[in-house]
């Protein structure tokens, strides 16, 4: 079993949609998460930091984290095309060394 | 202020010759970690320097190797190249205090075609 599991894709919703993706992960080690958006022919961008159980919200981005299920999410609302990206979302525990999902690419219908 | 930078941006070798990567983390930065992404594996980390050392090491083999500069630079380096090194090379910066884990700004890489 991967460390980090994240739902395949790819998505393709329509605009104003809200979008919503997940990963598990089993090592309980993991405190910090963050969900990273790339586009193509680019580095990863980072969207949402969280440490602790519970929602964080940023603009139409909300990260939710939820540690007894192992289990986190970002939710786009009113996603617009320019959210077509890949979203990864990413894990660390005391280290700095982050234990990252495949990716689901994403891409915002006009 | 100014993002990480990595040079070369694009690279293409052949099977057994060797390659370094470079890059300079955003001022201020001291820690540098590199990553390689592939549609198969994802992003995998390979190791972290901080003030010149190593400080954390994925499980890749002893061909790739890196180092850390007195100002924070680094660069990576990876012998004996094989197909299944064409890759896209990652590295991020963060700052390291004390306290909660940073944050960490990526670069926007340098892909690498081994033929």
């Amino acid at each position: 079993q991967k460390e980090v599991e994240q739902d395949p894709g790819p998505l393709s919703v329509p605009e104003g949609a809200i979008v919503s993706l997940n990963c598990t992960y089993s090592n309980s080690a993991f405190q910090y998460f963050m969900w990273y958006r790339q586009y193509s022919r680019k580095g990863p961008e980072l969207l949402m930091y969280t440490y602790s159980s519970g929602n964080k919200e940023d603009g139409r981005f909300t990260a939710q984290v939820d540690k007894s299920s192992k289990y986190i999410s970002l939710f786009i609302r009113d996603s617009q095309p320019s959210d077509s990206a890949t979203y990864l979302c990413a894990m660390t525990g005391a280290n700095s060394k982050l234990t990252f999902g495949k990716g689901i690419t994403l891409s915002v219908r006009p | 202020k100014a993002g990480v930078t990595q040079t070369p941006r694009y690279l293409i070798k052949t099977r057994g010759q060797q390659v370094t990567l470079s890059c300079s983390p955003i001022s201020g930065h001291r820690s540098v970690s590199w990553y390689q992404q592939t549609p198969g594996q994802g992003l995998q980390f390979l190791f972290e320097y901080f003030s010149e050392t190593q400080r954390n090491k994925g499980n890749f083999p002893g061909r790739f190797s890196g180092r850390q500069f007195s100002n924070s630079r680094s660069e990576m380096n990876v012998s004996t190249l094989e197909l299944g090194d064409s890759a896209l090379y990652l590295c991020a910066s963060s700052l390291v205090t004390s306290g909660l884990q940073e944050t960490q700004y990526f670069g926007p890489g340098t892909r690498l075609l081994v033929l």
